[in-house]
């Protein structure tokens, strides 16, 4: 069965620390792997898209890390700020169709205190 | 920030009434999406559209319908609105390139009496 699990489920850090957030997927043929911000009461936002052969890409603060063999990614985020506040989920994309069905995370709400 | 747009952001109604949910994007994206997602789950894909006058049901099973006559627009109707579809409702597009990423709107949440 396709899954995609993201750990931990809830994670609060104080200002200026770092964090990683882990994904697990299970999915299978694999496109590619995405990493999205979903702020309250807003739609997700792309962070970065990373395909089979890439295993590490960055967007400014965010540095997402995919290890295709383990079927795991991280996503890294350095010198937190209020503004991270939010749910970070993980999206695996297969190749099994023209869509490039997509199976989302639950995700990882992230609370940064002042 | 992405161009899609998503009306009402909120709308509380009673059991029984027709509902559209609008959704129109400005990039000229062929592929749109309909997703639902309550508090602390994942997206569940209901409808998605390829181009105009395509439309497929998702992977989560809807008593809403869809249509895309405009490449810009793609509604969705609900023809007597229960409690049981209390829920967010997210629109998406995307671009044909399946690398590229999707577009969400800021979602309708959706409260029925």
């Amino acid at each position: 069965k396709n899954q995609v699990e993201q750990s931990p489920q809830s994670l609060i850090i104080l200002e200026g620390k770092n964090c990683t957030l882990q994904c697990n997927y299970t999915v299978s043929p694999f496109s590619n792997l995405r990493w999205y911000k979903q702020d309250t009461g807003r739609g997700p936002v792309s962070l970065t898209i990373m395909t089979f052969s890439e295993n590490t890409k960055s967007n400014g603060r965010y540095t997402a890390t995919l290890d295709a063999d383990t079927k795991q990614s991280s996503l890294h985020i350095t010198a937190s700020q209020l503004s991270d506040s939010a749910s970070y989920i993980c999206v695996v994309s297969d190749r099994g169709s023209t869509l490039g069905r997509l199976y989302f995370g639950r995700g990882t709400q992230l609370t940064v205190w002042p | 920030e992405a161009d899609i747009y998503q009306t009402p952001r909120y709308l509380v109604i009673g059991t029984g009434k027709k509902i559209t949910l609008e959704c129109s994007q400005t990039m000229g994206h062929d592929k749109m999406y309909w997703y639902q997602q309550d508090p602390g789950m994942e997206l569940h894909l209901i409808h998605y559209s390829y181009g105009v006058n395509s439309t497929e049901k998702g992977d989560l099973s809807s008593e809403s319908t869809v249509s895309r006559i405009r490449t810009e627009h793609f509604p969705l109707t609900l023809e007597s609105a229960r409690p049981s579809h209390t829920s967010q409702y997210l629109c998406a597009s995307s671009d044909a390139d399946s690398n590229q990423p999707q577009h969400f709107g800021d979602g309708t949440r959706l409260s029925i009496l």
